[in-house]
């Protein structure tokens, strides 16, 4: 059973459309984080996200944790093929002390 | 200042044989963990240590052992590899319960 609970798992769209990612949890973070990969590489952290309703915003990608902090969702506006990869929550729940990851979303922008 | 690094990059293994995943860290973490990368299952915790002389089992520790060498230094050890453990493995360095993880480049790890 995945702690963290991204969806979708995979989703390819044309460049120039926007889009958005959920990570969702019945637990409560102490923080939560959104980390991109690509192929052959390890994760690269993009944001990290602690305040309930706190909204980051990276150029184009807007990140949003819930009031909750339960839940947290990465919007990408006008996306660029630059943009795949897979895309990573990532948290800490509150009580223990460890990160634990969502399973990914897969993430294509054609041309 | 390499960040995280991590050998061997690939490896190829036959059941049964043993191996040890090397990983060496220079941003002065405290905390060191080791993750395995699995096609839609995420990054899950093998093991960690959050500090030099101490490691802890993490999600999916079995078939795995590891030493905490020195501050630097953090090491995952197959005794015997089997199929299931075909995967790609990422050392991190990172402050304990904290924020960012700093990720090596990983070690892909096909057991035939």
């Amino acid at each position: 059973t995945q702690l963290l609970e991204q969806s979708p798992q995979f989703l390819s769209i044309q460049e120039g459309e926007n889009l958005t990612v959920y990570c969702n949890s019945s637990s409560v973070f102490s923080s939560l984080q959104w980390y991109r990969q690509e192929p052959g590489e390890g994760p690269v952290l993009l944001v990290t996200v602690v305040t309930g309703g706190e909204v980051k915003k990276l150029k184009r990608l807007t990140f949003q944790f819930g009031d909750a902090r339960k839940d947290s969702s990465l919007h990408i506006t006008a996306a660029q093929t630059g943009d795949t990869g897979l895309y990573l929550c990532a948290a800490i729940i509150q009580g223990a002390q460890k990160l634990v990851f969502g399973q990914g979303t897969r993430l294509t922008i054609n041309p | 200042n390499a960040g995280v690094t991590q050998t061997p990059k690939f490896q190829v293994l036959k059941t049964g044989q043993s191996m040890t995943l090397q990983c060496a860290q220079d941003m002065n973490h405290n905390s060191m963990y080791w993750y395995r990368q699995d096609p839609g299952m995420g990054l899950r915790l093998i093991y960690y240590s959050a500090s030099e002389g101490t490691t802890d089992k993490g999600e999916v520790p079995n078939g795995y052992n590891v030493s905490r060498l020195n501050k630097r230094e953090f090491s995952l050890r197959l005794e015997s590899a089997a199929p299931s453990q075909t995967s790609v493995y990422f050392c991190t360095g990172g402050a304990y319960g904290e924020n960012e993880q700093f990720f090596g480049p990983g070690t892909r790890l096909t057991v035939l």
